[in-house]
This record gives C-alpha cells, sequence and structure tokens, in this order.
C-alpha cells in the first residue's frame, strides 16, 4: 500500500532563517506530488506541483522554491523565511492524472517568529 | 479557474442529526471530491463525483452534484461525535493535473 510521510511535524524558525521540507512516497512509482499550505482556519493554497523529476509548476510567486531530486521525493525550501511564510504545509500525491483522487500527508506546522 | 466555495461555514448538531453541506464552483469540471480534515491532521478522500453523475453514497455519506446549478451537497446521515472535523469540497478539471479547494466547513457533532 502507498504511505506519504512529511518531516518535521513541527518547525519554529527565526525571521530571515533558511527552511527545508521534505516529503516522501512509499508503494508507487511516479507520481504527482504537490506542496500546499493552509492559513489557520482556512482552504488550501496549491504552491507547487511536479509531475516528474525535475519538473516543478508554481502557482503562486512567493518566498519559497520546491524541488523534486528523486522519483518520489519532494522539497520545500525557502533561503530567507519571512512571518507570512508560517502555516501548515500539506504535501499530497495522486496517479498520473492530479485531477482526481489526491493522498494527504500528516503536515508540517511552521511557525516563524 | 474553478473553485469550491463551501456553505455553511460552521455547523454544529447533536450526535444522530444528520449534517448538510454545500459547495458551489464557477467553471465546468470533471470531478468533484469532498475531503475531511481532522483538527492539524492532513486531509482525508472521503468521495468523488464525476460531472456525468447526480448522486454518489458511500457508507453514511450521500453526495449529489447539480452541473446546471454548478453546486453540490454532502449530507452526512445519523452522525457521531467522530465526524467532528473540516470538510473540504474540490474541483478537478480533465488534464489540469490541479484540484482547487474550497475554503472549508467545520462540523462539530455534540455528544
Amino acid at each position: 500500500s502507498q504511505t506519504i510521510h512529511q518531516w518535521p511535524a513541527t518547525l519554529v524558525q527565526p525571521v530571515g532563517s533558511p527552511l527545508s521540507l521534505e516529503c516522501t512516497v512509499e508503494g508507487t512509482s511516479n507520481p504527482n506530488l504537490y506542496w500546499y499550505r493552509q492559513a489557520a482556519g482556512r482552504g488550501l493554497q496549491l504552491l507547487f506541483y511536479s509531475v516528474g523529476i525535475g519538473q516543478i509548476s508554481s502557482e503562486v510567486p512567493q518566498n519559497l522554491s520546491a524541488s523534486r531530486p528523486q522519483d518520489r521525493q519532494f522539497i520545500l525550501s525557502s533561503k530567507k523565511l519571512l512571518l507570512s511564510d508560517s502555516g501548515f504545509y500539506l504535501c499530497a500525491w495522486s496517479g498520473d492524472r492530479g485531477e482526481e483522487t489526491q493522498y494527504f500527508g500528516p503536515g508540517t506546522r511552521l511557525l516563524v517568529l | 479557474s474553478q473553485q469550491g466555495e463551501e456553505d455553511p461555514q460552521a455547523l454544529s448538531i447533536q450526535e444522530g442529526e444528520n449534517a448538510t453541506m454545500n459547495c458551489s464552483y464557477k467553471t465546468s469540471i470533471n470531478n468533484l471530491q469532498w475531503y475531511r480534515q481532522n483538527s492539524g491532521r492532513g486531509l482525508v478522500h472521503l468521495i468523488l463525483i464525476r460531472s456525468n453523475e447526480r448522486e454518489k453514497h458511500s457508507g453514511r455519506l450521500r453526495v449529489t452534484l447539480d452541473t446546471s446549478k454548478k453546486s453540490s451537497s454532502l449530507l452526512i446521515t445519523a452522525s457521531r461525535a467522530a465526524d467532528t472535523a473540516s470538510y473540504f469540497c474540490a474541483t478537478g478539471l480533465y488534464g489540469n493535473n490541479r484540484l482547487a479547494f474550497g475554503k472549508g466547513n467545520q462540523v462539530v457533532v455534540i455528544p
């Protein structure tokens, strides 16, 4: 069966520090991968998605970047965090049709102080 | 781009009652999905209904889709305390590789 992992679960970082969040998927090959951000009490904002290694589509211009160095690994990064980067970050995967069902990881709660 | 918008935003009901949530969207879709999120957790897929379907059931869940009104409803029958969560609708467009999520409905089931 397929599983998706995210770490860390919680992160407190100072403004201006770098960020690296990791997401890995097991039990499937060539998944579509997604990074979402969820502000408190709000819906999901799609940040990046990837349909293959090295292929990244950015949905919203911002302080963040994403990379996919391996088939089942998706990394969300920032060189210098802003206060506004605080939120709940969710990774998800789908089959080769991302408009079908997506499967979410447990999320990372990021607090930038 | 299409976007789901749930209504109402918050719902509080007694255990055993039914809970109904609505979702509207703006453009043509291939499918509409409902997800549940428990506090501080990831989203869990509940049900997917395609644009050529009008109603779908899964256990205590009933979803309807009216493409002429661009709206969907999610009914949870005989609610339980464990149904307390936020519920999101999401729309998918064929070939788009993405889902557009609504803002979510918070449902509290009082034991």
